[in-house]
């Protein structure tokens, strides 16, 4: 089972900023926050990840918070392409080769 | 473009048939993974190849038979399937690292009558 929480779904008007909370209280210290999203039919995509600092990239800044219990995932603009489901999940440290569990994700509706 | 791909994307079969999933990558990955998607329902691990070693397996049934005969391509043979296995059928593959990312394929439609 998905160790994270996420709400089911989410709606946000087009060109605003879209906030996409996950709770993952039982996090440890070397596993990393990462999100991915999932168009309708296709493969997931990689977003962001961070381990304690906060992050930002072309597509999302990514806040933690100072106990890393929470993180909230930000699309500063969002567009109708950004219809999708969210997914935060936790990650350890790799050695070996990921074995990621998706839970059922944020499904964020963008409309205009 | 992901560098990731798969083909057929979309694949009716009868139980009684075998066929063959195929995905490649182009991104000099030394890890690849199988994943299915039913409807309504999350994403599940099925196969890891680490250095074309597989190392999870995660409770899949012996109708599904993968194949990794190089760091870059990977296979999933089909036989006896079940309609239930009708799903969507994702490829990824990744570098292995401290903060590695997984790079996902589009994907197989897979339906069995």
């Amino acid at each position: 089972d998905a160790k994270t929480t996420q709400p089911p779904s989410m709606d946000c008007a087009e060109g605003r900023a879209a906030n996409l909370p996950c709770n993952h209280s039982t996090i440890s210290g070397n596993e990393y926050v990462y999100w991915y999203r999932q168009i309708h039919s296709q493969g997931p995509q990689y977003i962001i990840h961070g381990l304690k600092n906060n992050e930002t990239n072309e597509m999302a800044s990514l806040i933690i918070t100072e106990d890393r219990k929470s993180s909230t995932l930000i699309l500063p603009h969002a567009t109708l392409r950004d219809t999708a489901v969210y997914y935060c999940i936790e990650k350890p440290e790799a050695g070996t080769a990921s074995k990621l569990t998706f839970g059922t994700g944020t499904r964020l509706q963008v409309t205009l | 473009e992901t560098g990731v791909t798969q083909t057929p994307r979309h694949l009716v079969m009868g139980m009684t048939n075998k066929k063959s999933l195929k995905c490649e990558q182009h991104l000099g990955h030394n890890a690849m993974y199988w994943y299915k998607q039913s409807a309504k329902k999350p994403l599940e691990l099925m196969f890891v190849y680490n250095f074309k070693e597989q190392t999870e397996n995660n409770s899949v049934p012996s109708r599904f038979s993968p194949e990794c005969p190089n760091s870059s391509h990977l296979f999933l043979h089909l036989h006896t399937l079940q309609p239930e296995d009708s799903a969507l059928y994702l490829c990824a593959s990744s570098q292995v690292r401290r903060d590695e990312k997984l790079f996902f394929g589009s994907g197989t439609q897979l339906s069995v009558l």
